[in-house]
């Protein structure tokens, strides 16, 4: 049973370039959320999708943007990056009925880093 | 807003007890979790507490108390692979949103 994968692994992009970045859920669940890490800290929520709507955000601007897919999959777009977009970016997925409150399931993350 | 606080760093032994606290500000809290991240990887869950009291599993525990808005996870029988940063994180808004703490770097000596 596969876990969360996110792909790439590691991306450098430039100033002002746009980003995609990608991410499949385990197996069984219906709800993925995207979260920024930088280094030494904590996740930052950024949104969450189910049902292929957004149906939370945090407090990110609207240069995040994201979709899901009928498989559940899911895409974070980062439109003009700015250097302070250089981040861990991480997948964690969880079901819809046991509430992403309880658990989530994260994966290996995306190393972002904006030249 | 909402805000969080867990001590930055804990250092013990082999075999030791340790404790870390998280204290919350937030609003519509809806429940508490515990994530353990080994560096270079990803958070993975340890437990959620929604109602006061204490959750144990296996050598870890957490406890809730929502009156005073604070919590804490106990690790148990430490292990050197328990050397790692952990998260505490709120559900907040009634579960509209999901906030980590700073987290607690964890050193296990021999």
């Amino acid at each position: 049973d596969a876990g969360v994968t996110q792909s790439p692994t590691h991306l450098i992009k430039t100033r002002g370039q746009q980003v995609t970045l990608r991410c499949s859920p385990k197996s069984g669940h219906d709800t993925v959320s995207w979260y920024q890490q930088a280094l030494g800290q904590g996740p930052q929520f950024i949104f969450q999708y189910y049902e292929e709507e957004e149906r939370q955000r945090g407090n990110f601007p609207d240069r995040f943007s994201g979709h899901q897919f009928p498989n559940y999959s899911s895409e974070l777009n980062v439109n003009a990056l700015l250097l302070g977009d250089s981040a861990l970016y991480l997948c964690a997925s969880s079901s819809f009925w046991t509430g992403f409150s309880v658990e989530q399931y994260f994966g290996p993350g995306t190393r972002l880093t904006v030249t | 807003g909402q805000s969080l606080e867990q001590p930055s760093e804990v250092t013990a032994v082999e075999g030791a007890i340790v404790q870390i606290n998280c204290t919350y500000q937030t609003s519509g809290f809806y429940g508490l979790s515990w994530y353990q991240q080994h560096d270079g990887g990803a958070p993975t869950f340890l437990s959620y507490n929604a109602l006061d009291g204490l959750e144990e599993t296996g050598r870890f525990s957490s406890f809730l108390s929502r009156s005073d808005s604070y919590g804490y996870l106990l690790l148990q029988e430490l292990q050197m692979k328990d050397s790692a940063s952990y998260f505490c994180a709120v559900s907040e808004n009634y579960g509209q949103n999901f906030v980590f703490g700073p987290g607690t770097r964890l050193s296990v000596l021999p």
